[in-house]
């Protein structure tokens, strides 16, 4: 399968702990997009990252969130001392280079809190 | 001035039928136009896209039309069936973040 994959699909988390969400981009792709979908709502930005390098993360919450993209590995989302209004579809997208502008997203995880 | 308005918020239609969906924007940097088709529980699939050098692109039942002076462009889907049942999302970028509209849910009865 060399489609977006994201791991895991589904993780619920007490208020307090900590989410860390993972993404491998497709085969031949260094470029990643985070984004976060609330229920009954569009996809909102959070994150742009590039191996080893955050390009723009303007759509981030200034707290509790990281995100990285390392050399070796999956891109991963980290969600620090979760809260209720954290519950979310969080998807990762990807493409070939930058200024490529087609992204292809994968399945998603389904954080809940509670 | 980020921001993409989509309407219709949901949309019922029979099948064989055409359904239109429409967007607006405002930030002239976007350059590039994709709409995003989902169904529940799945991520946005691309489904088709469009530059605005150009009015209008066509992929099988999928079009997609483009005003540049007005900042609108739209999609239509002819001979609607019940598997395009789905919410769907138009997105703006001037080639990195995407900028979604609100999405509209599409529901097409046998």
């Amino acid at each position: 399968n060399a489609g977006v994959m994201q791991n895991p699909r589904h993780l619920v988390r007490r208020r307090g702990q900590e989410a860390r969400l993972r993404c491998s981009p497709m085969k031949g792709h260094s470029h990643v997009y985070w984004y976060r979908q609330l229920p009954e709502e569009g996809l909102k930005f959070m994150v742009y990252l590039q191996k080893e390098n955050i390009i723009d993360e303007s759509g981030m919450p200034k707290e509790r969130f990281s995100a990285e993209f390392p050399k070796e590995g999956p891109s991963i989302l980290r969600i620090q001392q979760v809260v209720r209004g954290d519950s979310a579809a969080y998807f990762c997208a990807s493409s070939p280079y930058r200024g490529s502008y087609e992204q292809y997203f994968g399945p998603g995880t389904r954080l809940t809190v509670t | 001035q980020q921001q993409v308005k989509q309407s219709p918020q949901s949309l019922i239609v029979q099948k064989g039928g055409i359904s239109i969906i429409n967007c607006a924007y405002e930030n002239t940097a976007f350059d590039y136009f994709p709409w995003y088709q989902q169904f529940p529980g799945k991520g946005p699939a691309l489904l088709i896209a469009i530059r605005p050098d150009v009015s209008e692109k066509k992929e099988g039942r999928f079009t997609i039309s483009f005003n540049k002076s007005a900042k609108q462009f739209s999609l239509h889907i002819m001979d609607s069936q019940p598997g395009d049942s789905a919410t769907y999302f138009c997105a703006a970028t001037p080639g990195s973040r995407l900028t979604f509209g609100e999405g509209t849910q599409l529901t097409v009865n046998p």
